[in-house]
């Protein structure tokens, strides 16, 4: 069965600092992978999707980037954090030519 | 911009009751359409899909889809306090989920 992890769980970041948030997935090959952002008190924002290791998307223009070193490896990184990027971010996954979509635990980022 | 709306809520309904969720969507182009169960600090997870036209069962929920109305609705049947969450509606948008903001549902007993 598939499974998809991602860490850190939770994490507090001071303004400026960089961030790297890594998700996985297993028991699948060639995913599409996302990245959605869950602001307090807003909906799902889609961030970033791949449809293979080194094709992303980008969504929403902003501090943060996104890519896909392997096959079933997601990063999401920025440079320097903003107060804004506090939030609820989840990683998803379908396989190739699916939609339906399946979330990680997600990690919540507060940036003080 | 495509949108997908939910009344936010919160929608209270006492246990053993039928919780109607509604969503309607702006894009008429639109062919899936999906619902997501989300616990408080918890991470969304598929409750159903649905594709075409009329209701889907599963279990004590039915989605129900009218693609001429643009409108997409879980019913949850004998509602129990664990179904309390917010339920997100999702449509396919290209390659990606466009999410509503959710409803809260709160079952009390």
């Amino acid at each position: 069965s598939q499974t998809i992890h991602q860490w850190p769980a939770t994490l507090v970041q001071p303004v400026g600092s960089p961030l790297s948030l890594e998700c996985t997935v297993e028991g699948t090959s060639n995913p599409n992978l996302y990245w959605y952002r869950q602001a307090a008190g807003r909906g799902l924002q889609l961030l970033f999707y791949s449809v293979g290791i080194g094709q992303i998307s980008s969504e929403v223009p902003q501090n943060l980037s996104a890519s896909r070193p392997q096959d079933r490896q997601f990063i999401l990184s920025s440079k320097k954090l903003l107060l804004s990027d506090s939030g609820f971010y989840l990683c998803a996954w379908t396989d190739r030519g699916g939609e339906t979509q399946y979330f990680g635990p997600g990690t919540r980022l507060l940036v003080l | 911009q495509k949108e997908v709306e939910q009344n936010s809520g919160p929608l209270s309904v006492p246990e053993g009751a039928i919780a109607s969720l509604n969503c309607t969507y702006s894009d008429r182009g639109s062919q899936s359409f999906f619902w997501y169960r989300q616990y408080s600090g918890k991470s969304p997870e598929l409750i159903m899909f649905i594709y075409s036209n009329g209701d889907k069962e599963d279990g004590r929920f039915t989605a129900q889809l009218n693609k001429a109305s643009q409108y997409v609705s879980l019913l949850i049947r004998d509602s129990q306090p664990s179904d309390s969450a917010t339920y997100l509606c999702a449509v396919i948008t290209g390659y990606a989920l466009n999410f509503g903001k959710g409803t809260s549902l709160l079952v009390t007993p």
